[in-house]
């Protein structure tokens, strides 16, 4: 019963180099969320998925790509990290359409750009 | 714009009763969400309210008005592992999850 886990758990990278913070979750929900999480503000939202192959950009997507191939994984890339991108990143999933479902979150990924 | 307040902080003894605010202006309303989070942890879903009123479970109750905005999150019989984040999270018309910035809770022995 792994659910929803993360990796890497903590990542130090250099300005302008490339990271992809990898997600999987093992119930098979449609629904997958990749959040930042920075001290002052409340979680934001930088790209999610309703299924395999669809993902929409959410609140603060620029500096971001994801993609989603199969159901279980959703990766979150930085293509050139930025010293703004330190942060606490979290996935989540939540098994249905219902907006309104609980979302299910992963330990999250500590990220430091120097 | 949108916006949730929550204090940013508060500090209660253990044994007692806190209540932790949550205030709220978003274009329109779907629901609103409380969630837990210990340092260094992941959120973990507490309560969802839609209608108005309170709703118990066990040591945890959370209220919602829809008419004043307002929502707030009781906790009793304090333990020291309730010491944690609370974050507060409204649906909104378009059904986007808009976050709180979270309200820490130190439990004081």
């Amino acid at each position: 019963d792994a659910g929803i886990t993360q990796s890497p758990r903590y990542k130090i990278t250099e300005t302008g180099r490339q990271v992809t913070l990898m997600c999987h979750q093992t119930w098979s929900h449609s629904y997958m969320f990749w959040y930042r999480q920075d001290l002052g503000h409340g979680l934001r939202l930088i790209y999610y998925s309703a299924a395999a192959d669809i993902t929409d950009k959410g609140e603060v997507p620029d500096g971001y790509v994801v993609s989603r191939s199969k159901t279980e994984n959703f990766p979150l890339t930085l293509e050139s990290a930025t010293r703004s991108q330190t942060s606490v990143y979290f996935c989540a999933s939540r098994l249905g359409e219902m907006e309104t479902g609980e979302l299910f979150f992963g330990e999250g990924s500590r990220l430091t750009v120097l | 714009g949108q916006n949730i307040d929550q204090p940013t902080e508060m500090t209660a003894t253990e044994g007692a009763i806190v209540q932790i605010n949550c205030t709220y202006q978003t274009s329109g309303f779907n629901g609103l969400f409380w969630y837990q989070q210990h340092a260094g942890e992941a959120p973990t879903f507490l309560s969802y309210n839609v209608l108005d009123g309170l709703e118990e479970k066990g040591r945890f109750s959370s209220f919602l008005s829809r008419s004043k905005g307002y929502s707030y999150l009781l906790l009793k019989e304090l333990q020291m592992k309730d010491s944690a984040s609370y974050l507060c999270a409204v649906v909104d018309s378009n059904y986007q999850l808009i976050w709180g910035a979270g309200t820490k809770l130190i439990i004081k022995p």
